[in-house]
């Protein structure tokens, strides 16, 4: 079956450095997605992406977070300037259709320290 | 707001018997969409099932099977024939068929006894 990959598994960083998380959809795929999961919560939507635009994005995608699709194959997730709370597993996914079966990758922890 | 909630945030089940994990959600919506997913220690995150809110019949994917009650907002999930591999945390999530942003509930872990 397709996969949904993301690297790296682990980021560690220090807060206030920028960080960029990568993804590579399935390739047939036209929508895309970040969630993120802080150690025992929820999982909580952050953006989705469609058309290479952000089609909708949640109260936690605040000016430090940014999506971009460069080149037709990745869609990478940037924060600007983190933050202790950033410390997450962040995971990326994607599907054919709008409400359709989204598919994750196996995420990406990052700490910041 | 769309809210999801789960009631329990463990269960535990015998091999080889069933398990119901709760869900309920809130919305003024009446076209949307529904969601169990599994994550495995692991931590990826797997369909289990998915539910059209239009449709009446209940989803079903082999040993697993809900049990959508649309007025009184309740999406169960039944897991038949409990096995090891079956324990994980099973999340409830819910779309609104205009909206990609998908909701999920808190989670409820399952244990699965041998």
């Amino acid at each position: 079956e397709p996969e949904v990959t993301q690297t790296p598994s682990h980021q560690v960083t220090q807060m206030g450095q920028e960080v960029i998380l990568r993804c590579v959809p399935i390739s047939n795929h036209l929508y895309f997605y970040w969630y993120r999961q802080i150690l025992g919560q929820k999982v909580e939507f952050l953006v989705s992406f469609y058309n290479n635009e952000i089609s909708e994005k949640s109260e936690i995608f605040d000016d430090q977070f940014s999506v971009e699709r460069p080149d037709g194959s990745n869609f990478t997730l940037k924060i600007r300037s983190t933050k202790l709370e950033d410390s997450a597993m962040y995971f990326c996914a994607s599907s054919e259709g709008p409400f359709e079966k989204l598919f994750f990758g196996s995420g990406t922890q990052l700490s910041v320290l | 707001a769309q809210t999801v909630t789960q009631s329990q945030p463990e269960m535990s089940v015998q091999e080889a018997e069933t398990v119901t994990l709760s869900c309920t959600y809130d919305t003024s919506e009446s076209d949307y969409y529904l969601f169990w997913y599994k994550q495995p220690p692991s931590r990826q995150m797997i369909l289990v099932i998915r539910q059209e809110a239009y449709k009446q019949q209940n989803a079903t994917e082999n040993r697993f099977s809900v049990n959508f009650q649309k007025a009184a907002k309740s999406f169960s999930l039944k897991i038949s024939d409990s096995q090891l591999g079956d324990a994980a945390m099973y999340f409830c999530a819910y779309c609104w068929y205009n909206n990609n942003d998908m909701r999920f509930g808190a989670g409820t872990r399952l244990t699965v006894k041998p």
